[in-house]
């Protein structure tokens, strides 16, 4: 029973190409949210969404977009790729309650190779 | 602002020492403090947290203590084993926004 699942968990590709990464949670949480880590193992949040609307958009290209369809997923559609995308991007969910202290579940992990 | 720093690794001990890994923290609020774990190859996994100042948490022998005095949250344990090779990140949350530290690599050896 995987809470916070991640297709796919490898993706390799050419510069210049269009992809997507799917989440899905089935834990119920409210909110979710994609990550970047480098290769330095320093995670950057990008995004997150609280039932279906966006409320976090960090600093990133606009080439990055992310999509949920319903609150239960969270996808990520990066277009025209570049060498500087190749990292291990991370879903994650949380419940979404007033005191926002409850803790994140993360999934399994995306490495995007950009070659 | 809020932000979390904690110390640069690697860190690489013998099996059954005691380790310790620095965490300290600014916030405005009262944030939580979490402490993750990231296996080879693996995603983030919480280890423990701590909801309030003074409160410990605790997890597979790792323990750490929410000290609002001087804005920390060490990460400890009596002693470690070489399946504690791992990357562990110190975060705060405020307002259901996340700020992780840089990570900390942690080599145990035989």
């Amino acid at each position: 029973d995987t809470a916070v699942s991640q297709t796919p968990k490898y993706l390799v590709t050419q510069m210049g190409n269009d992809k997507s990464i799917k989440c899905e949670q089935n834990l119920g949480h409210d909110t979710m949210y994609w990550y970047k880590q480098d290769s330095k193992k320093f995670l950057k949040i990008m995004f997150s969404y609280n039932n279906k609307e966006l409320i976090i958009n960090e600093t990133v290209p606009n080439r990055f977009s992310p999509k949920s369809p319903d609150k239960a997923h969270l996808n990520l559609h990066i277009n025209s790729l570049e060498l500087g995308d190749s990292a291990v991007y991370f879903c994650a969910s949380s419940q979404d309650v007033a005191s926002g202290r409850d803790e994140q579940f993360f999934g399994p992990g995306t490495r995007l190779t950009v070659l | 602002g809020n932000s979390v720093t904690q110390m640069e690794g690697p860190v690489t001990l013998s099996e059954e020492a005691f380790l310790t890994i620095n965490c300290t923290y600014t916030a405005t609020g009262y944030p939580s403090l979490f402490w993750y774990v990231q296996y080879p190859g693996e995603g983030l996994q919480l280890l423990l947290k701590a909801t309030k100042a003074d409160d410990k948490g605790s997890n597979k022998g790792f323990e750490a203590t929410y000290r609002k005095e001087t804005t920390s949250f060490h990460l400890e344990k009596g002693s470690v084993q070489v399946s504690d090779s791992a990357v562990y990140f110190c975060a705060l949350t405020n307002f259901n926004k996340f700020y992780f530290g840089s990570g900390t690599k942690l080599n145990v050896k035989p």
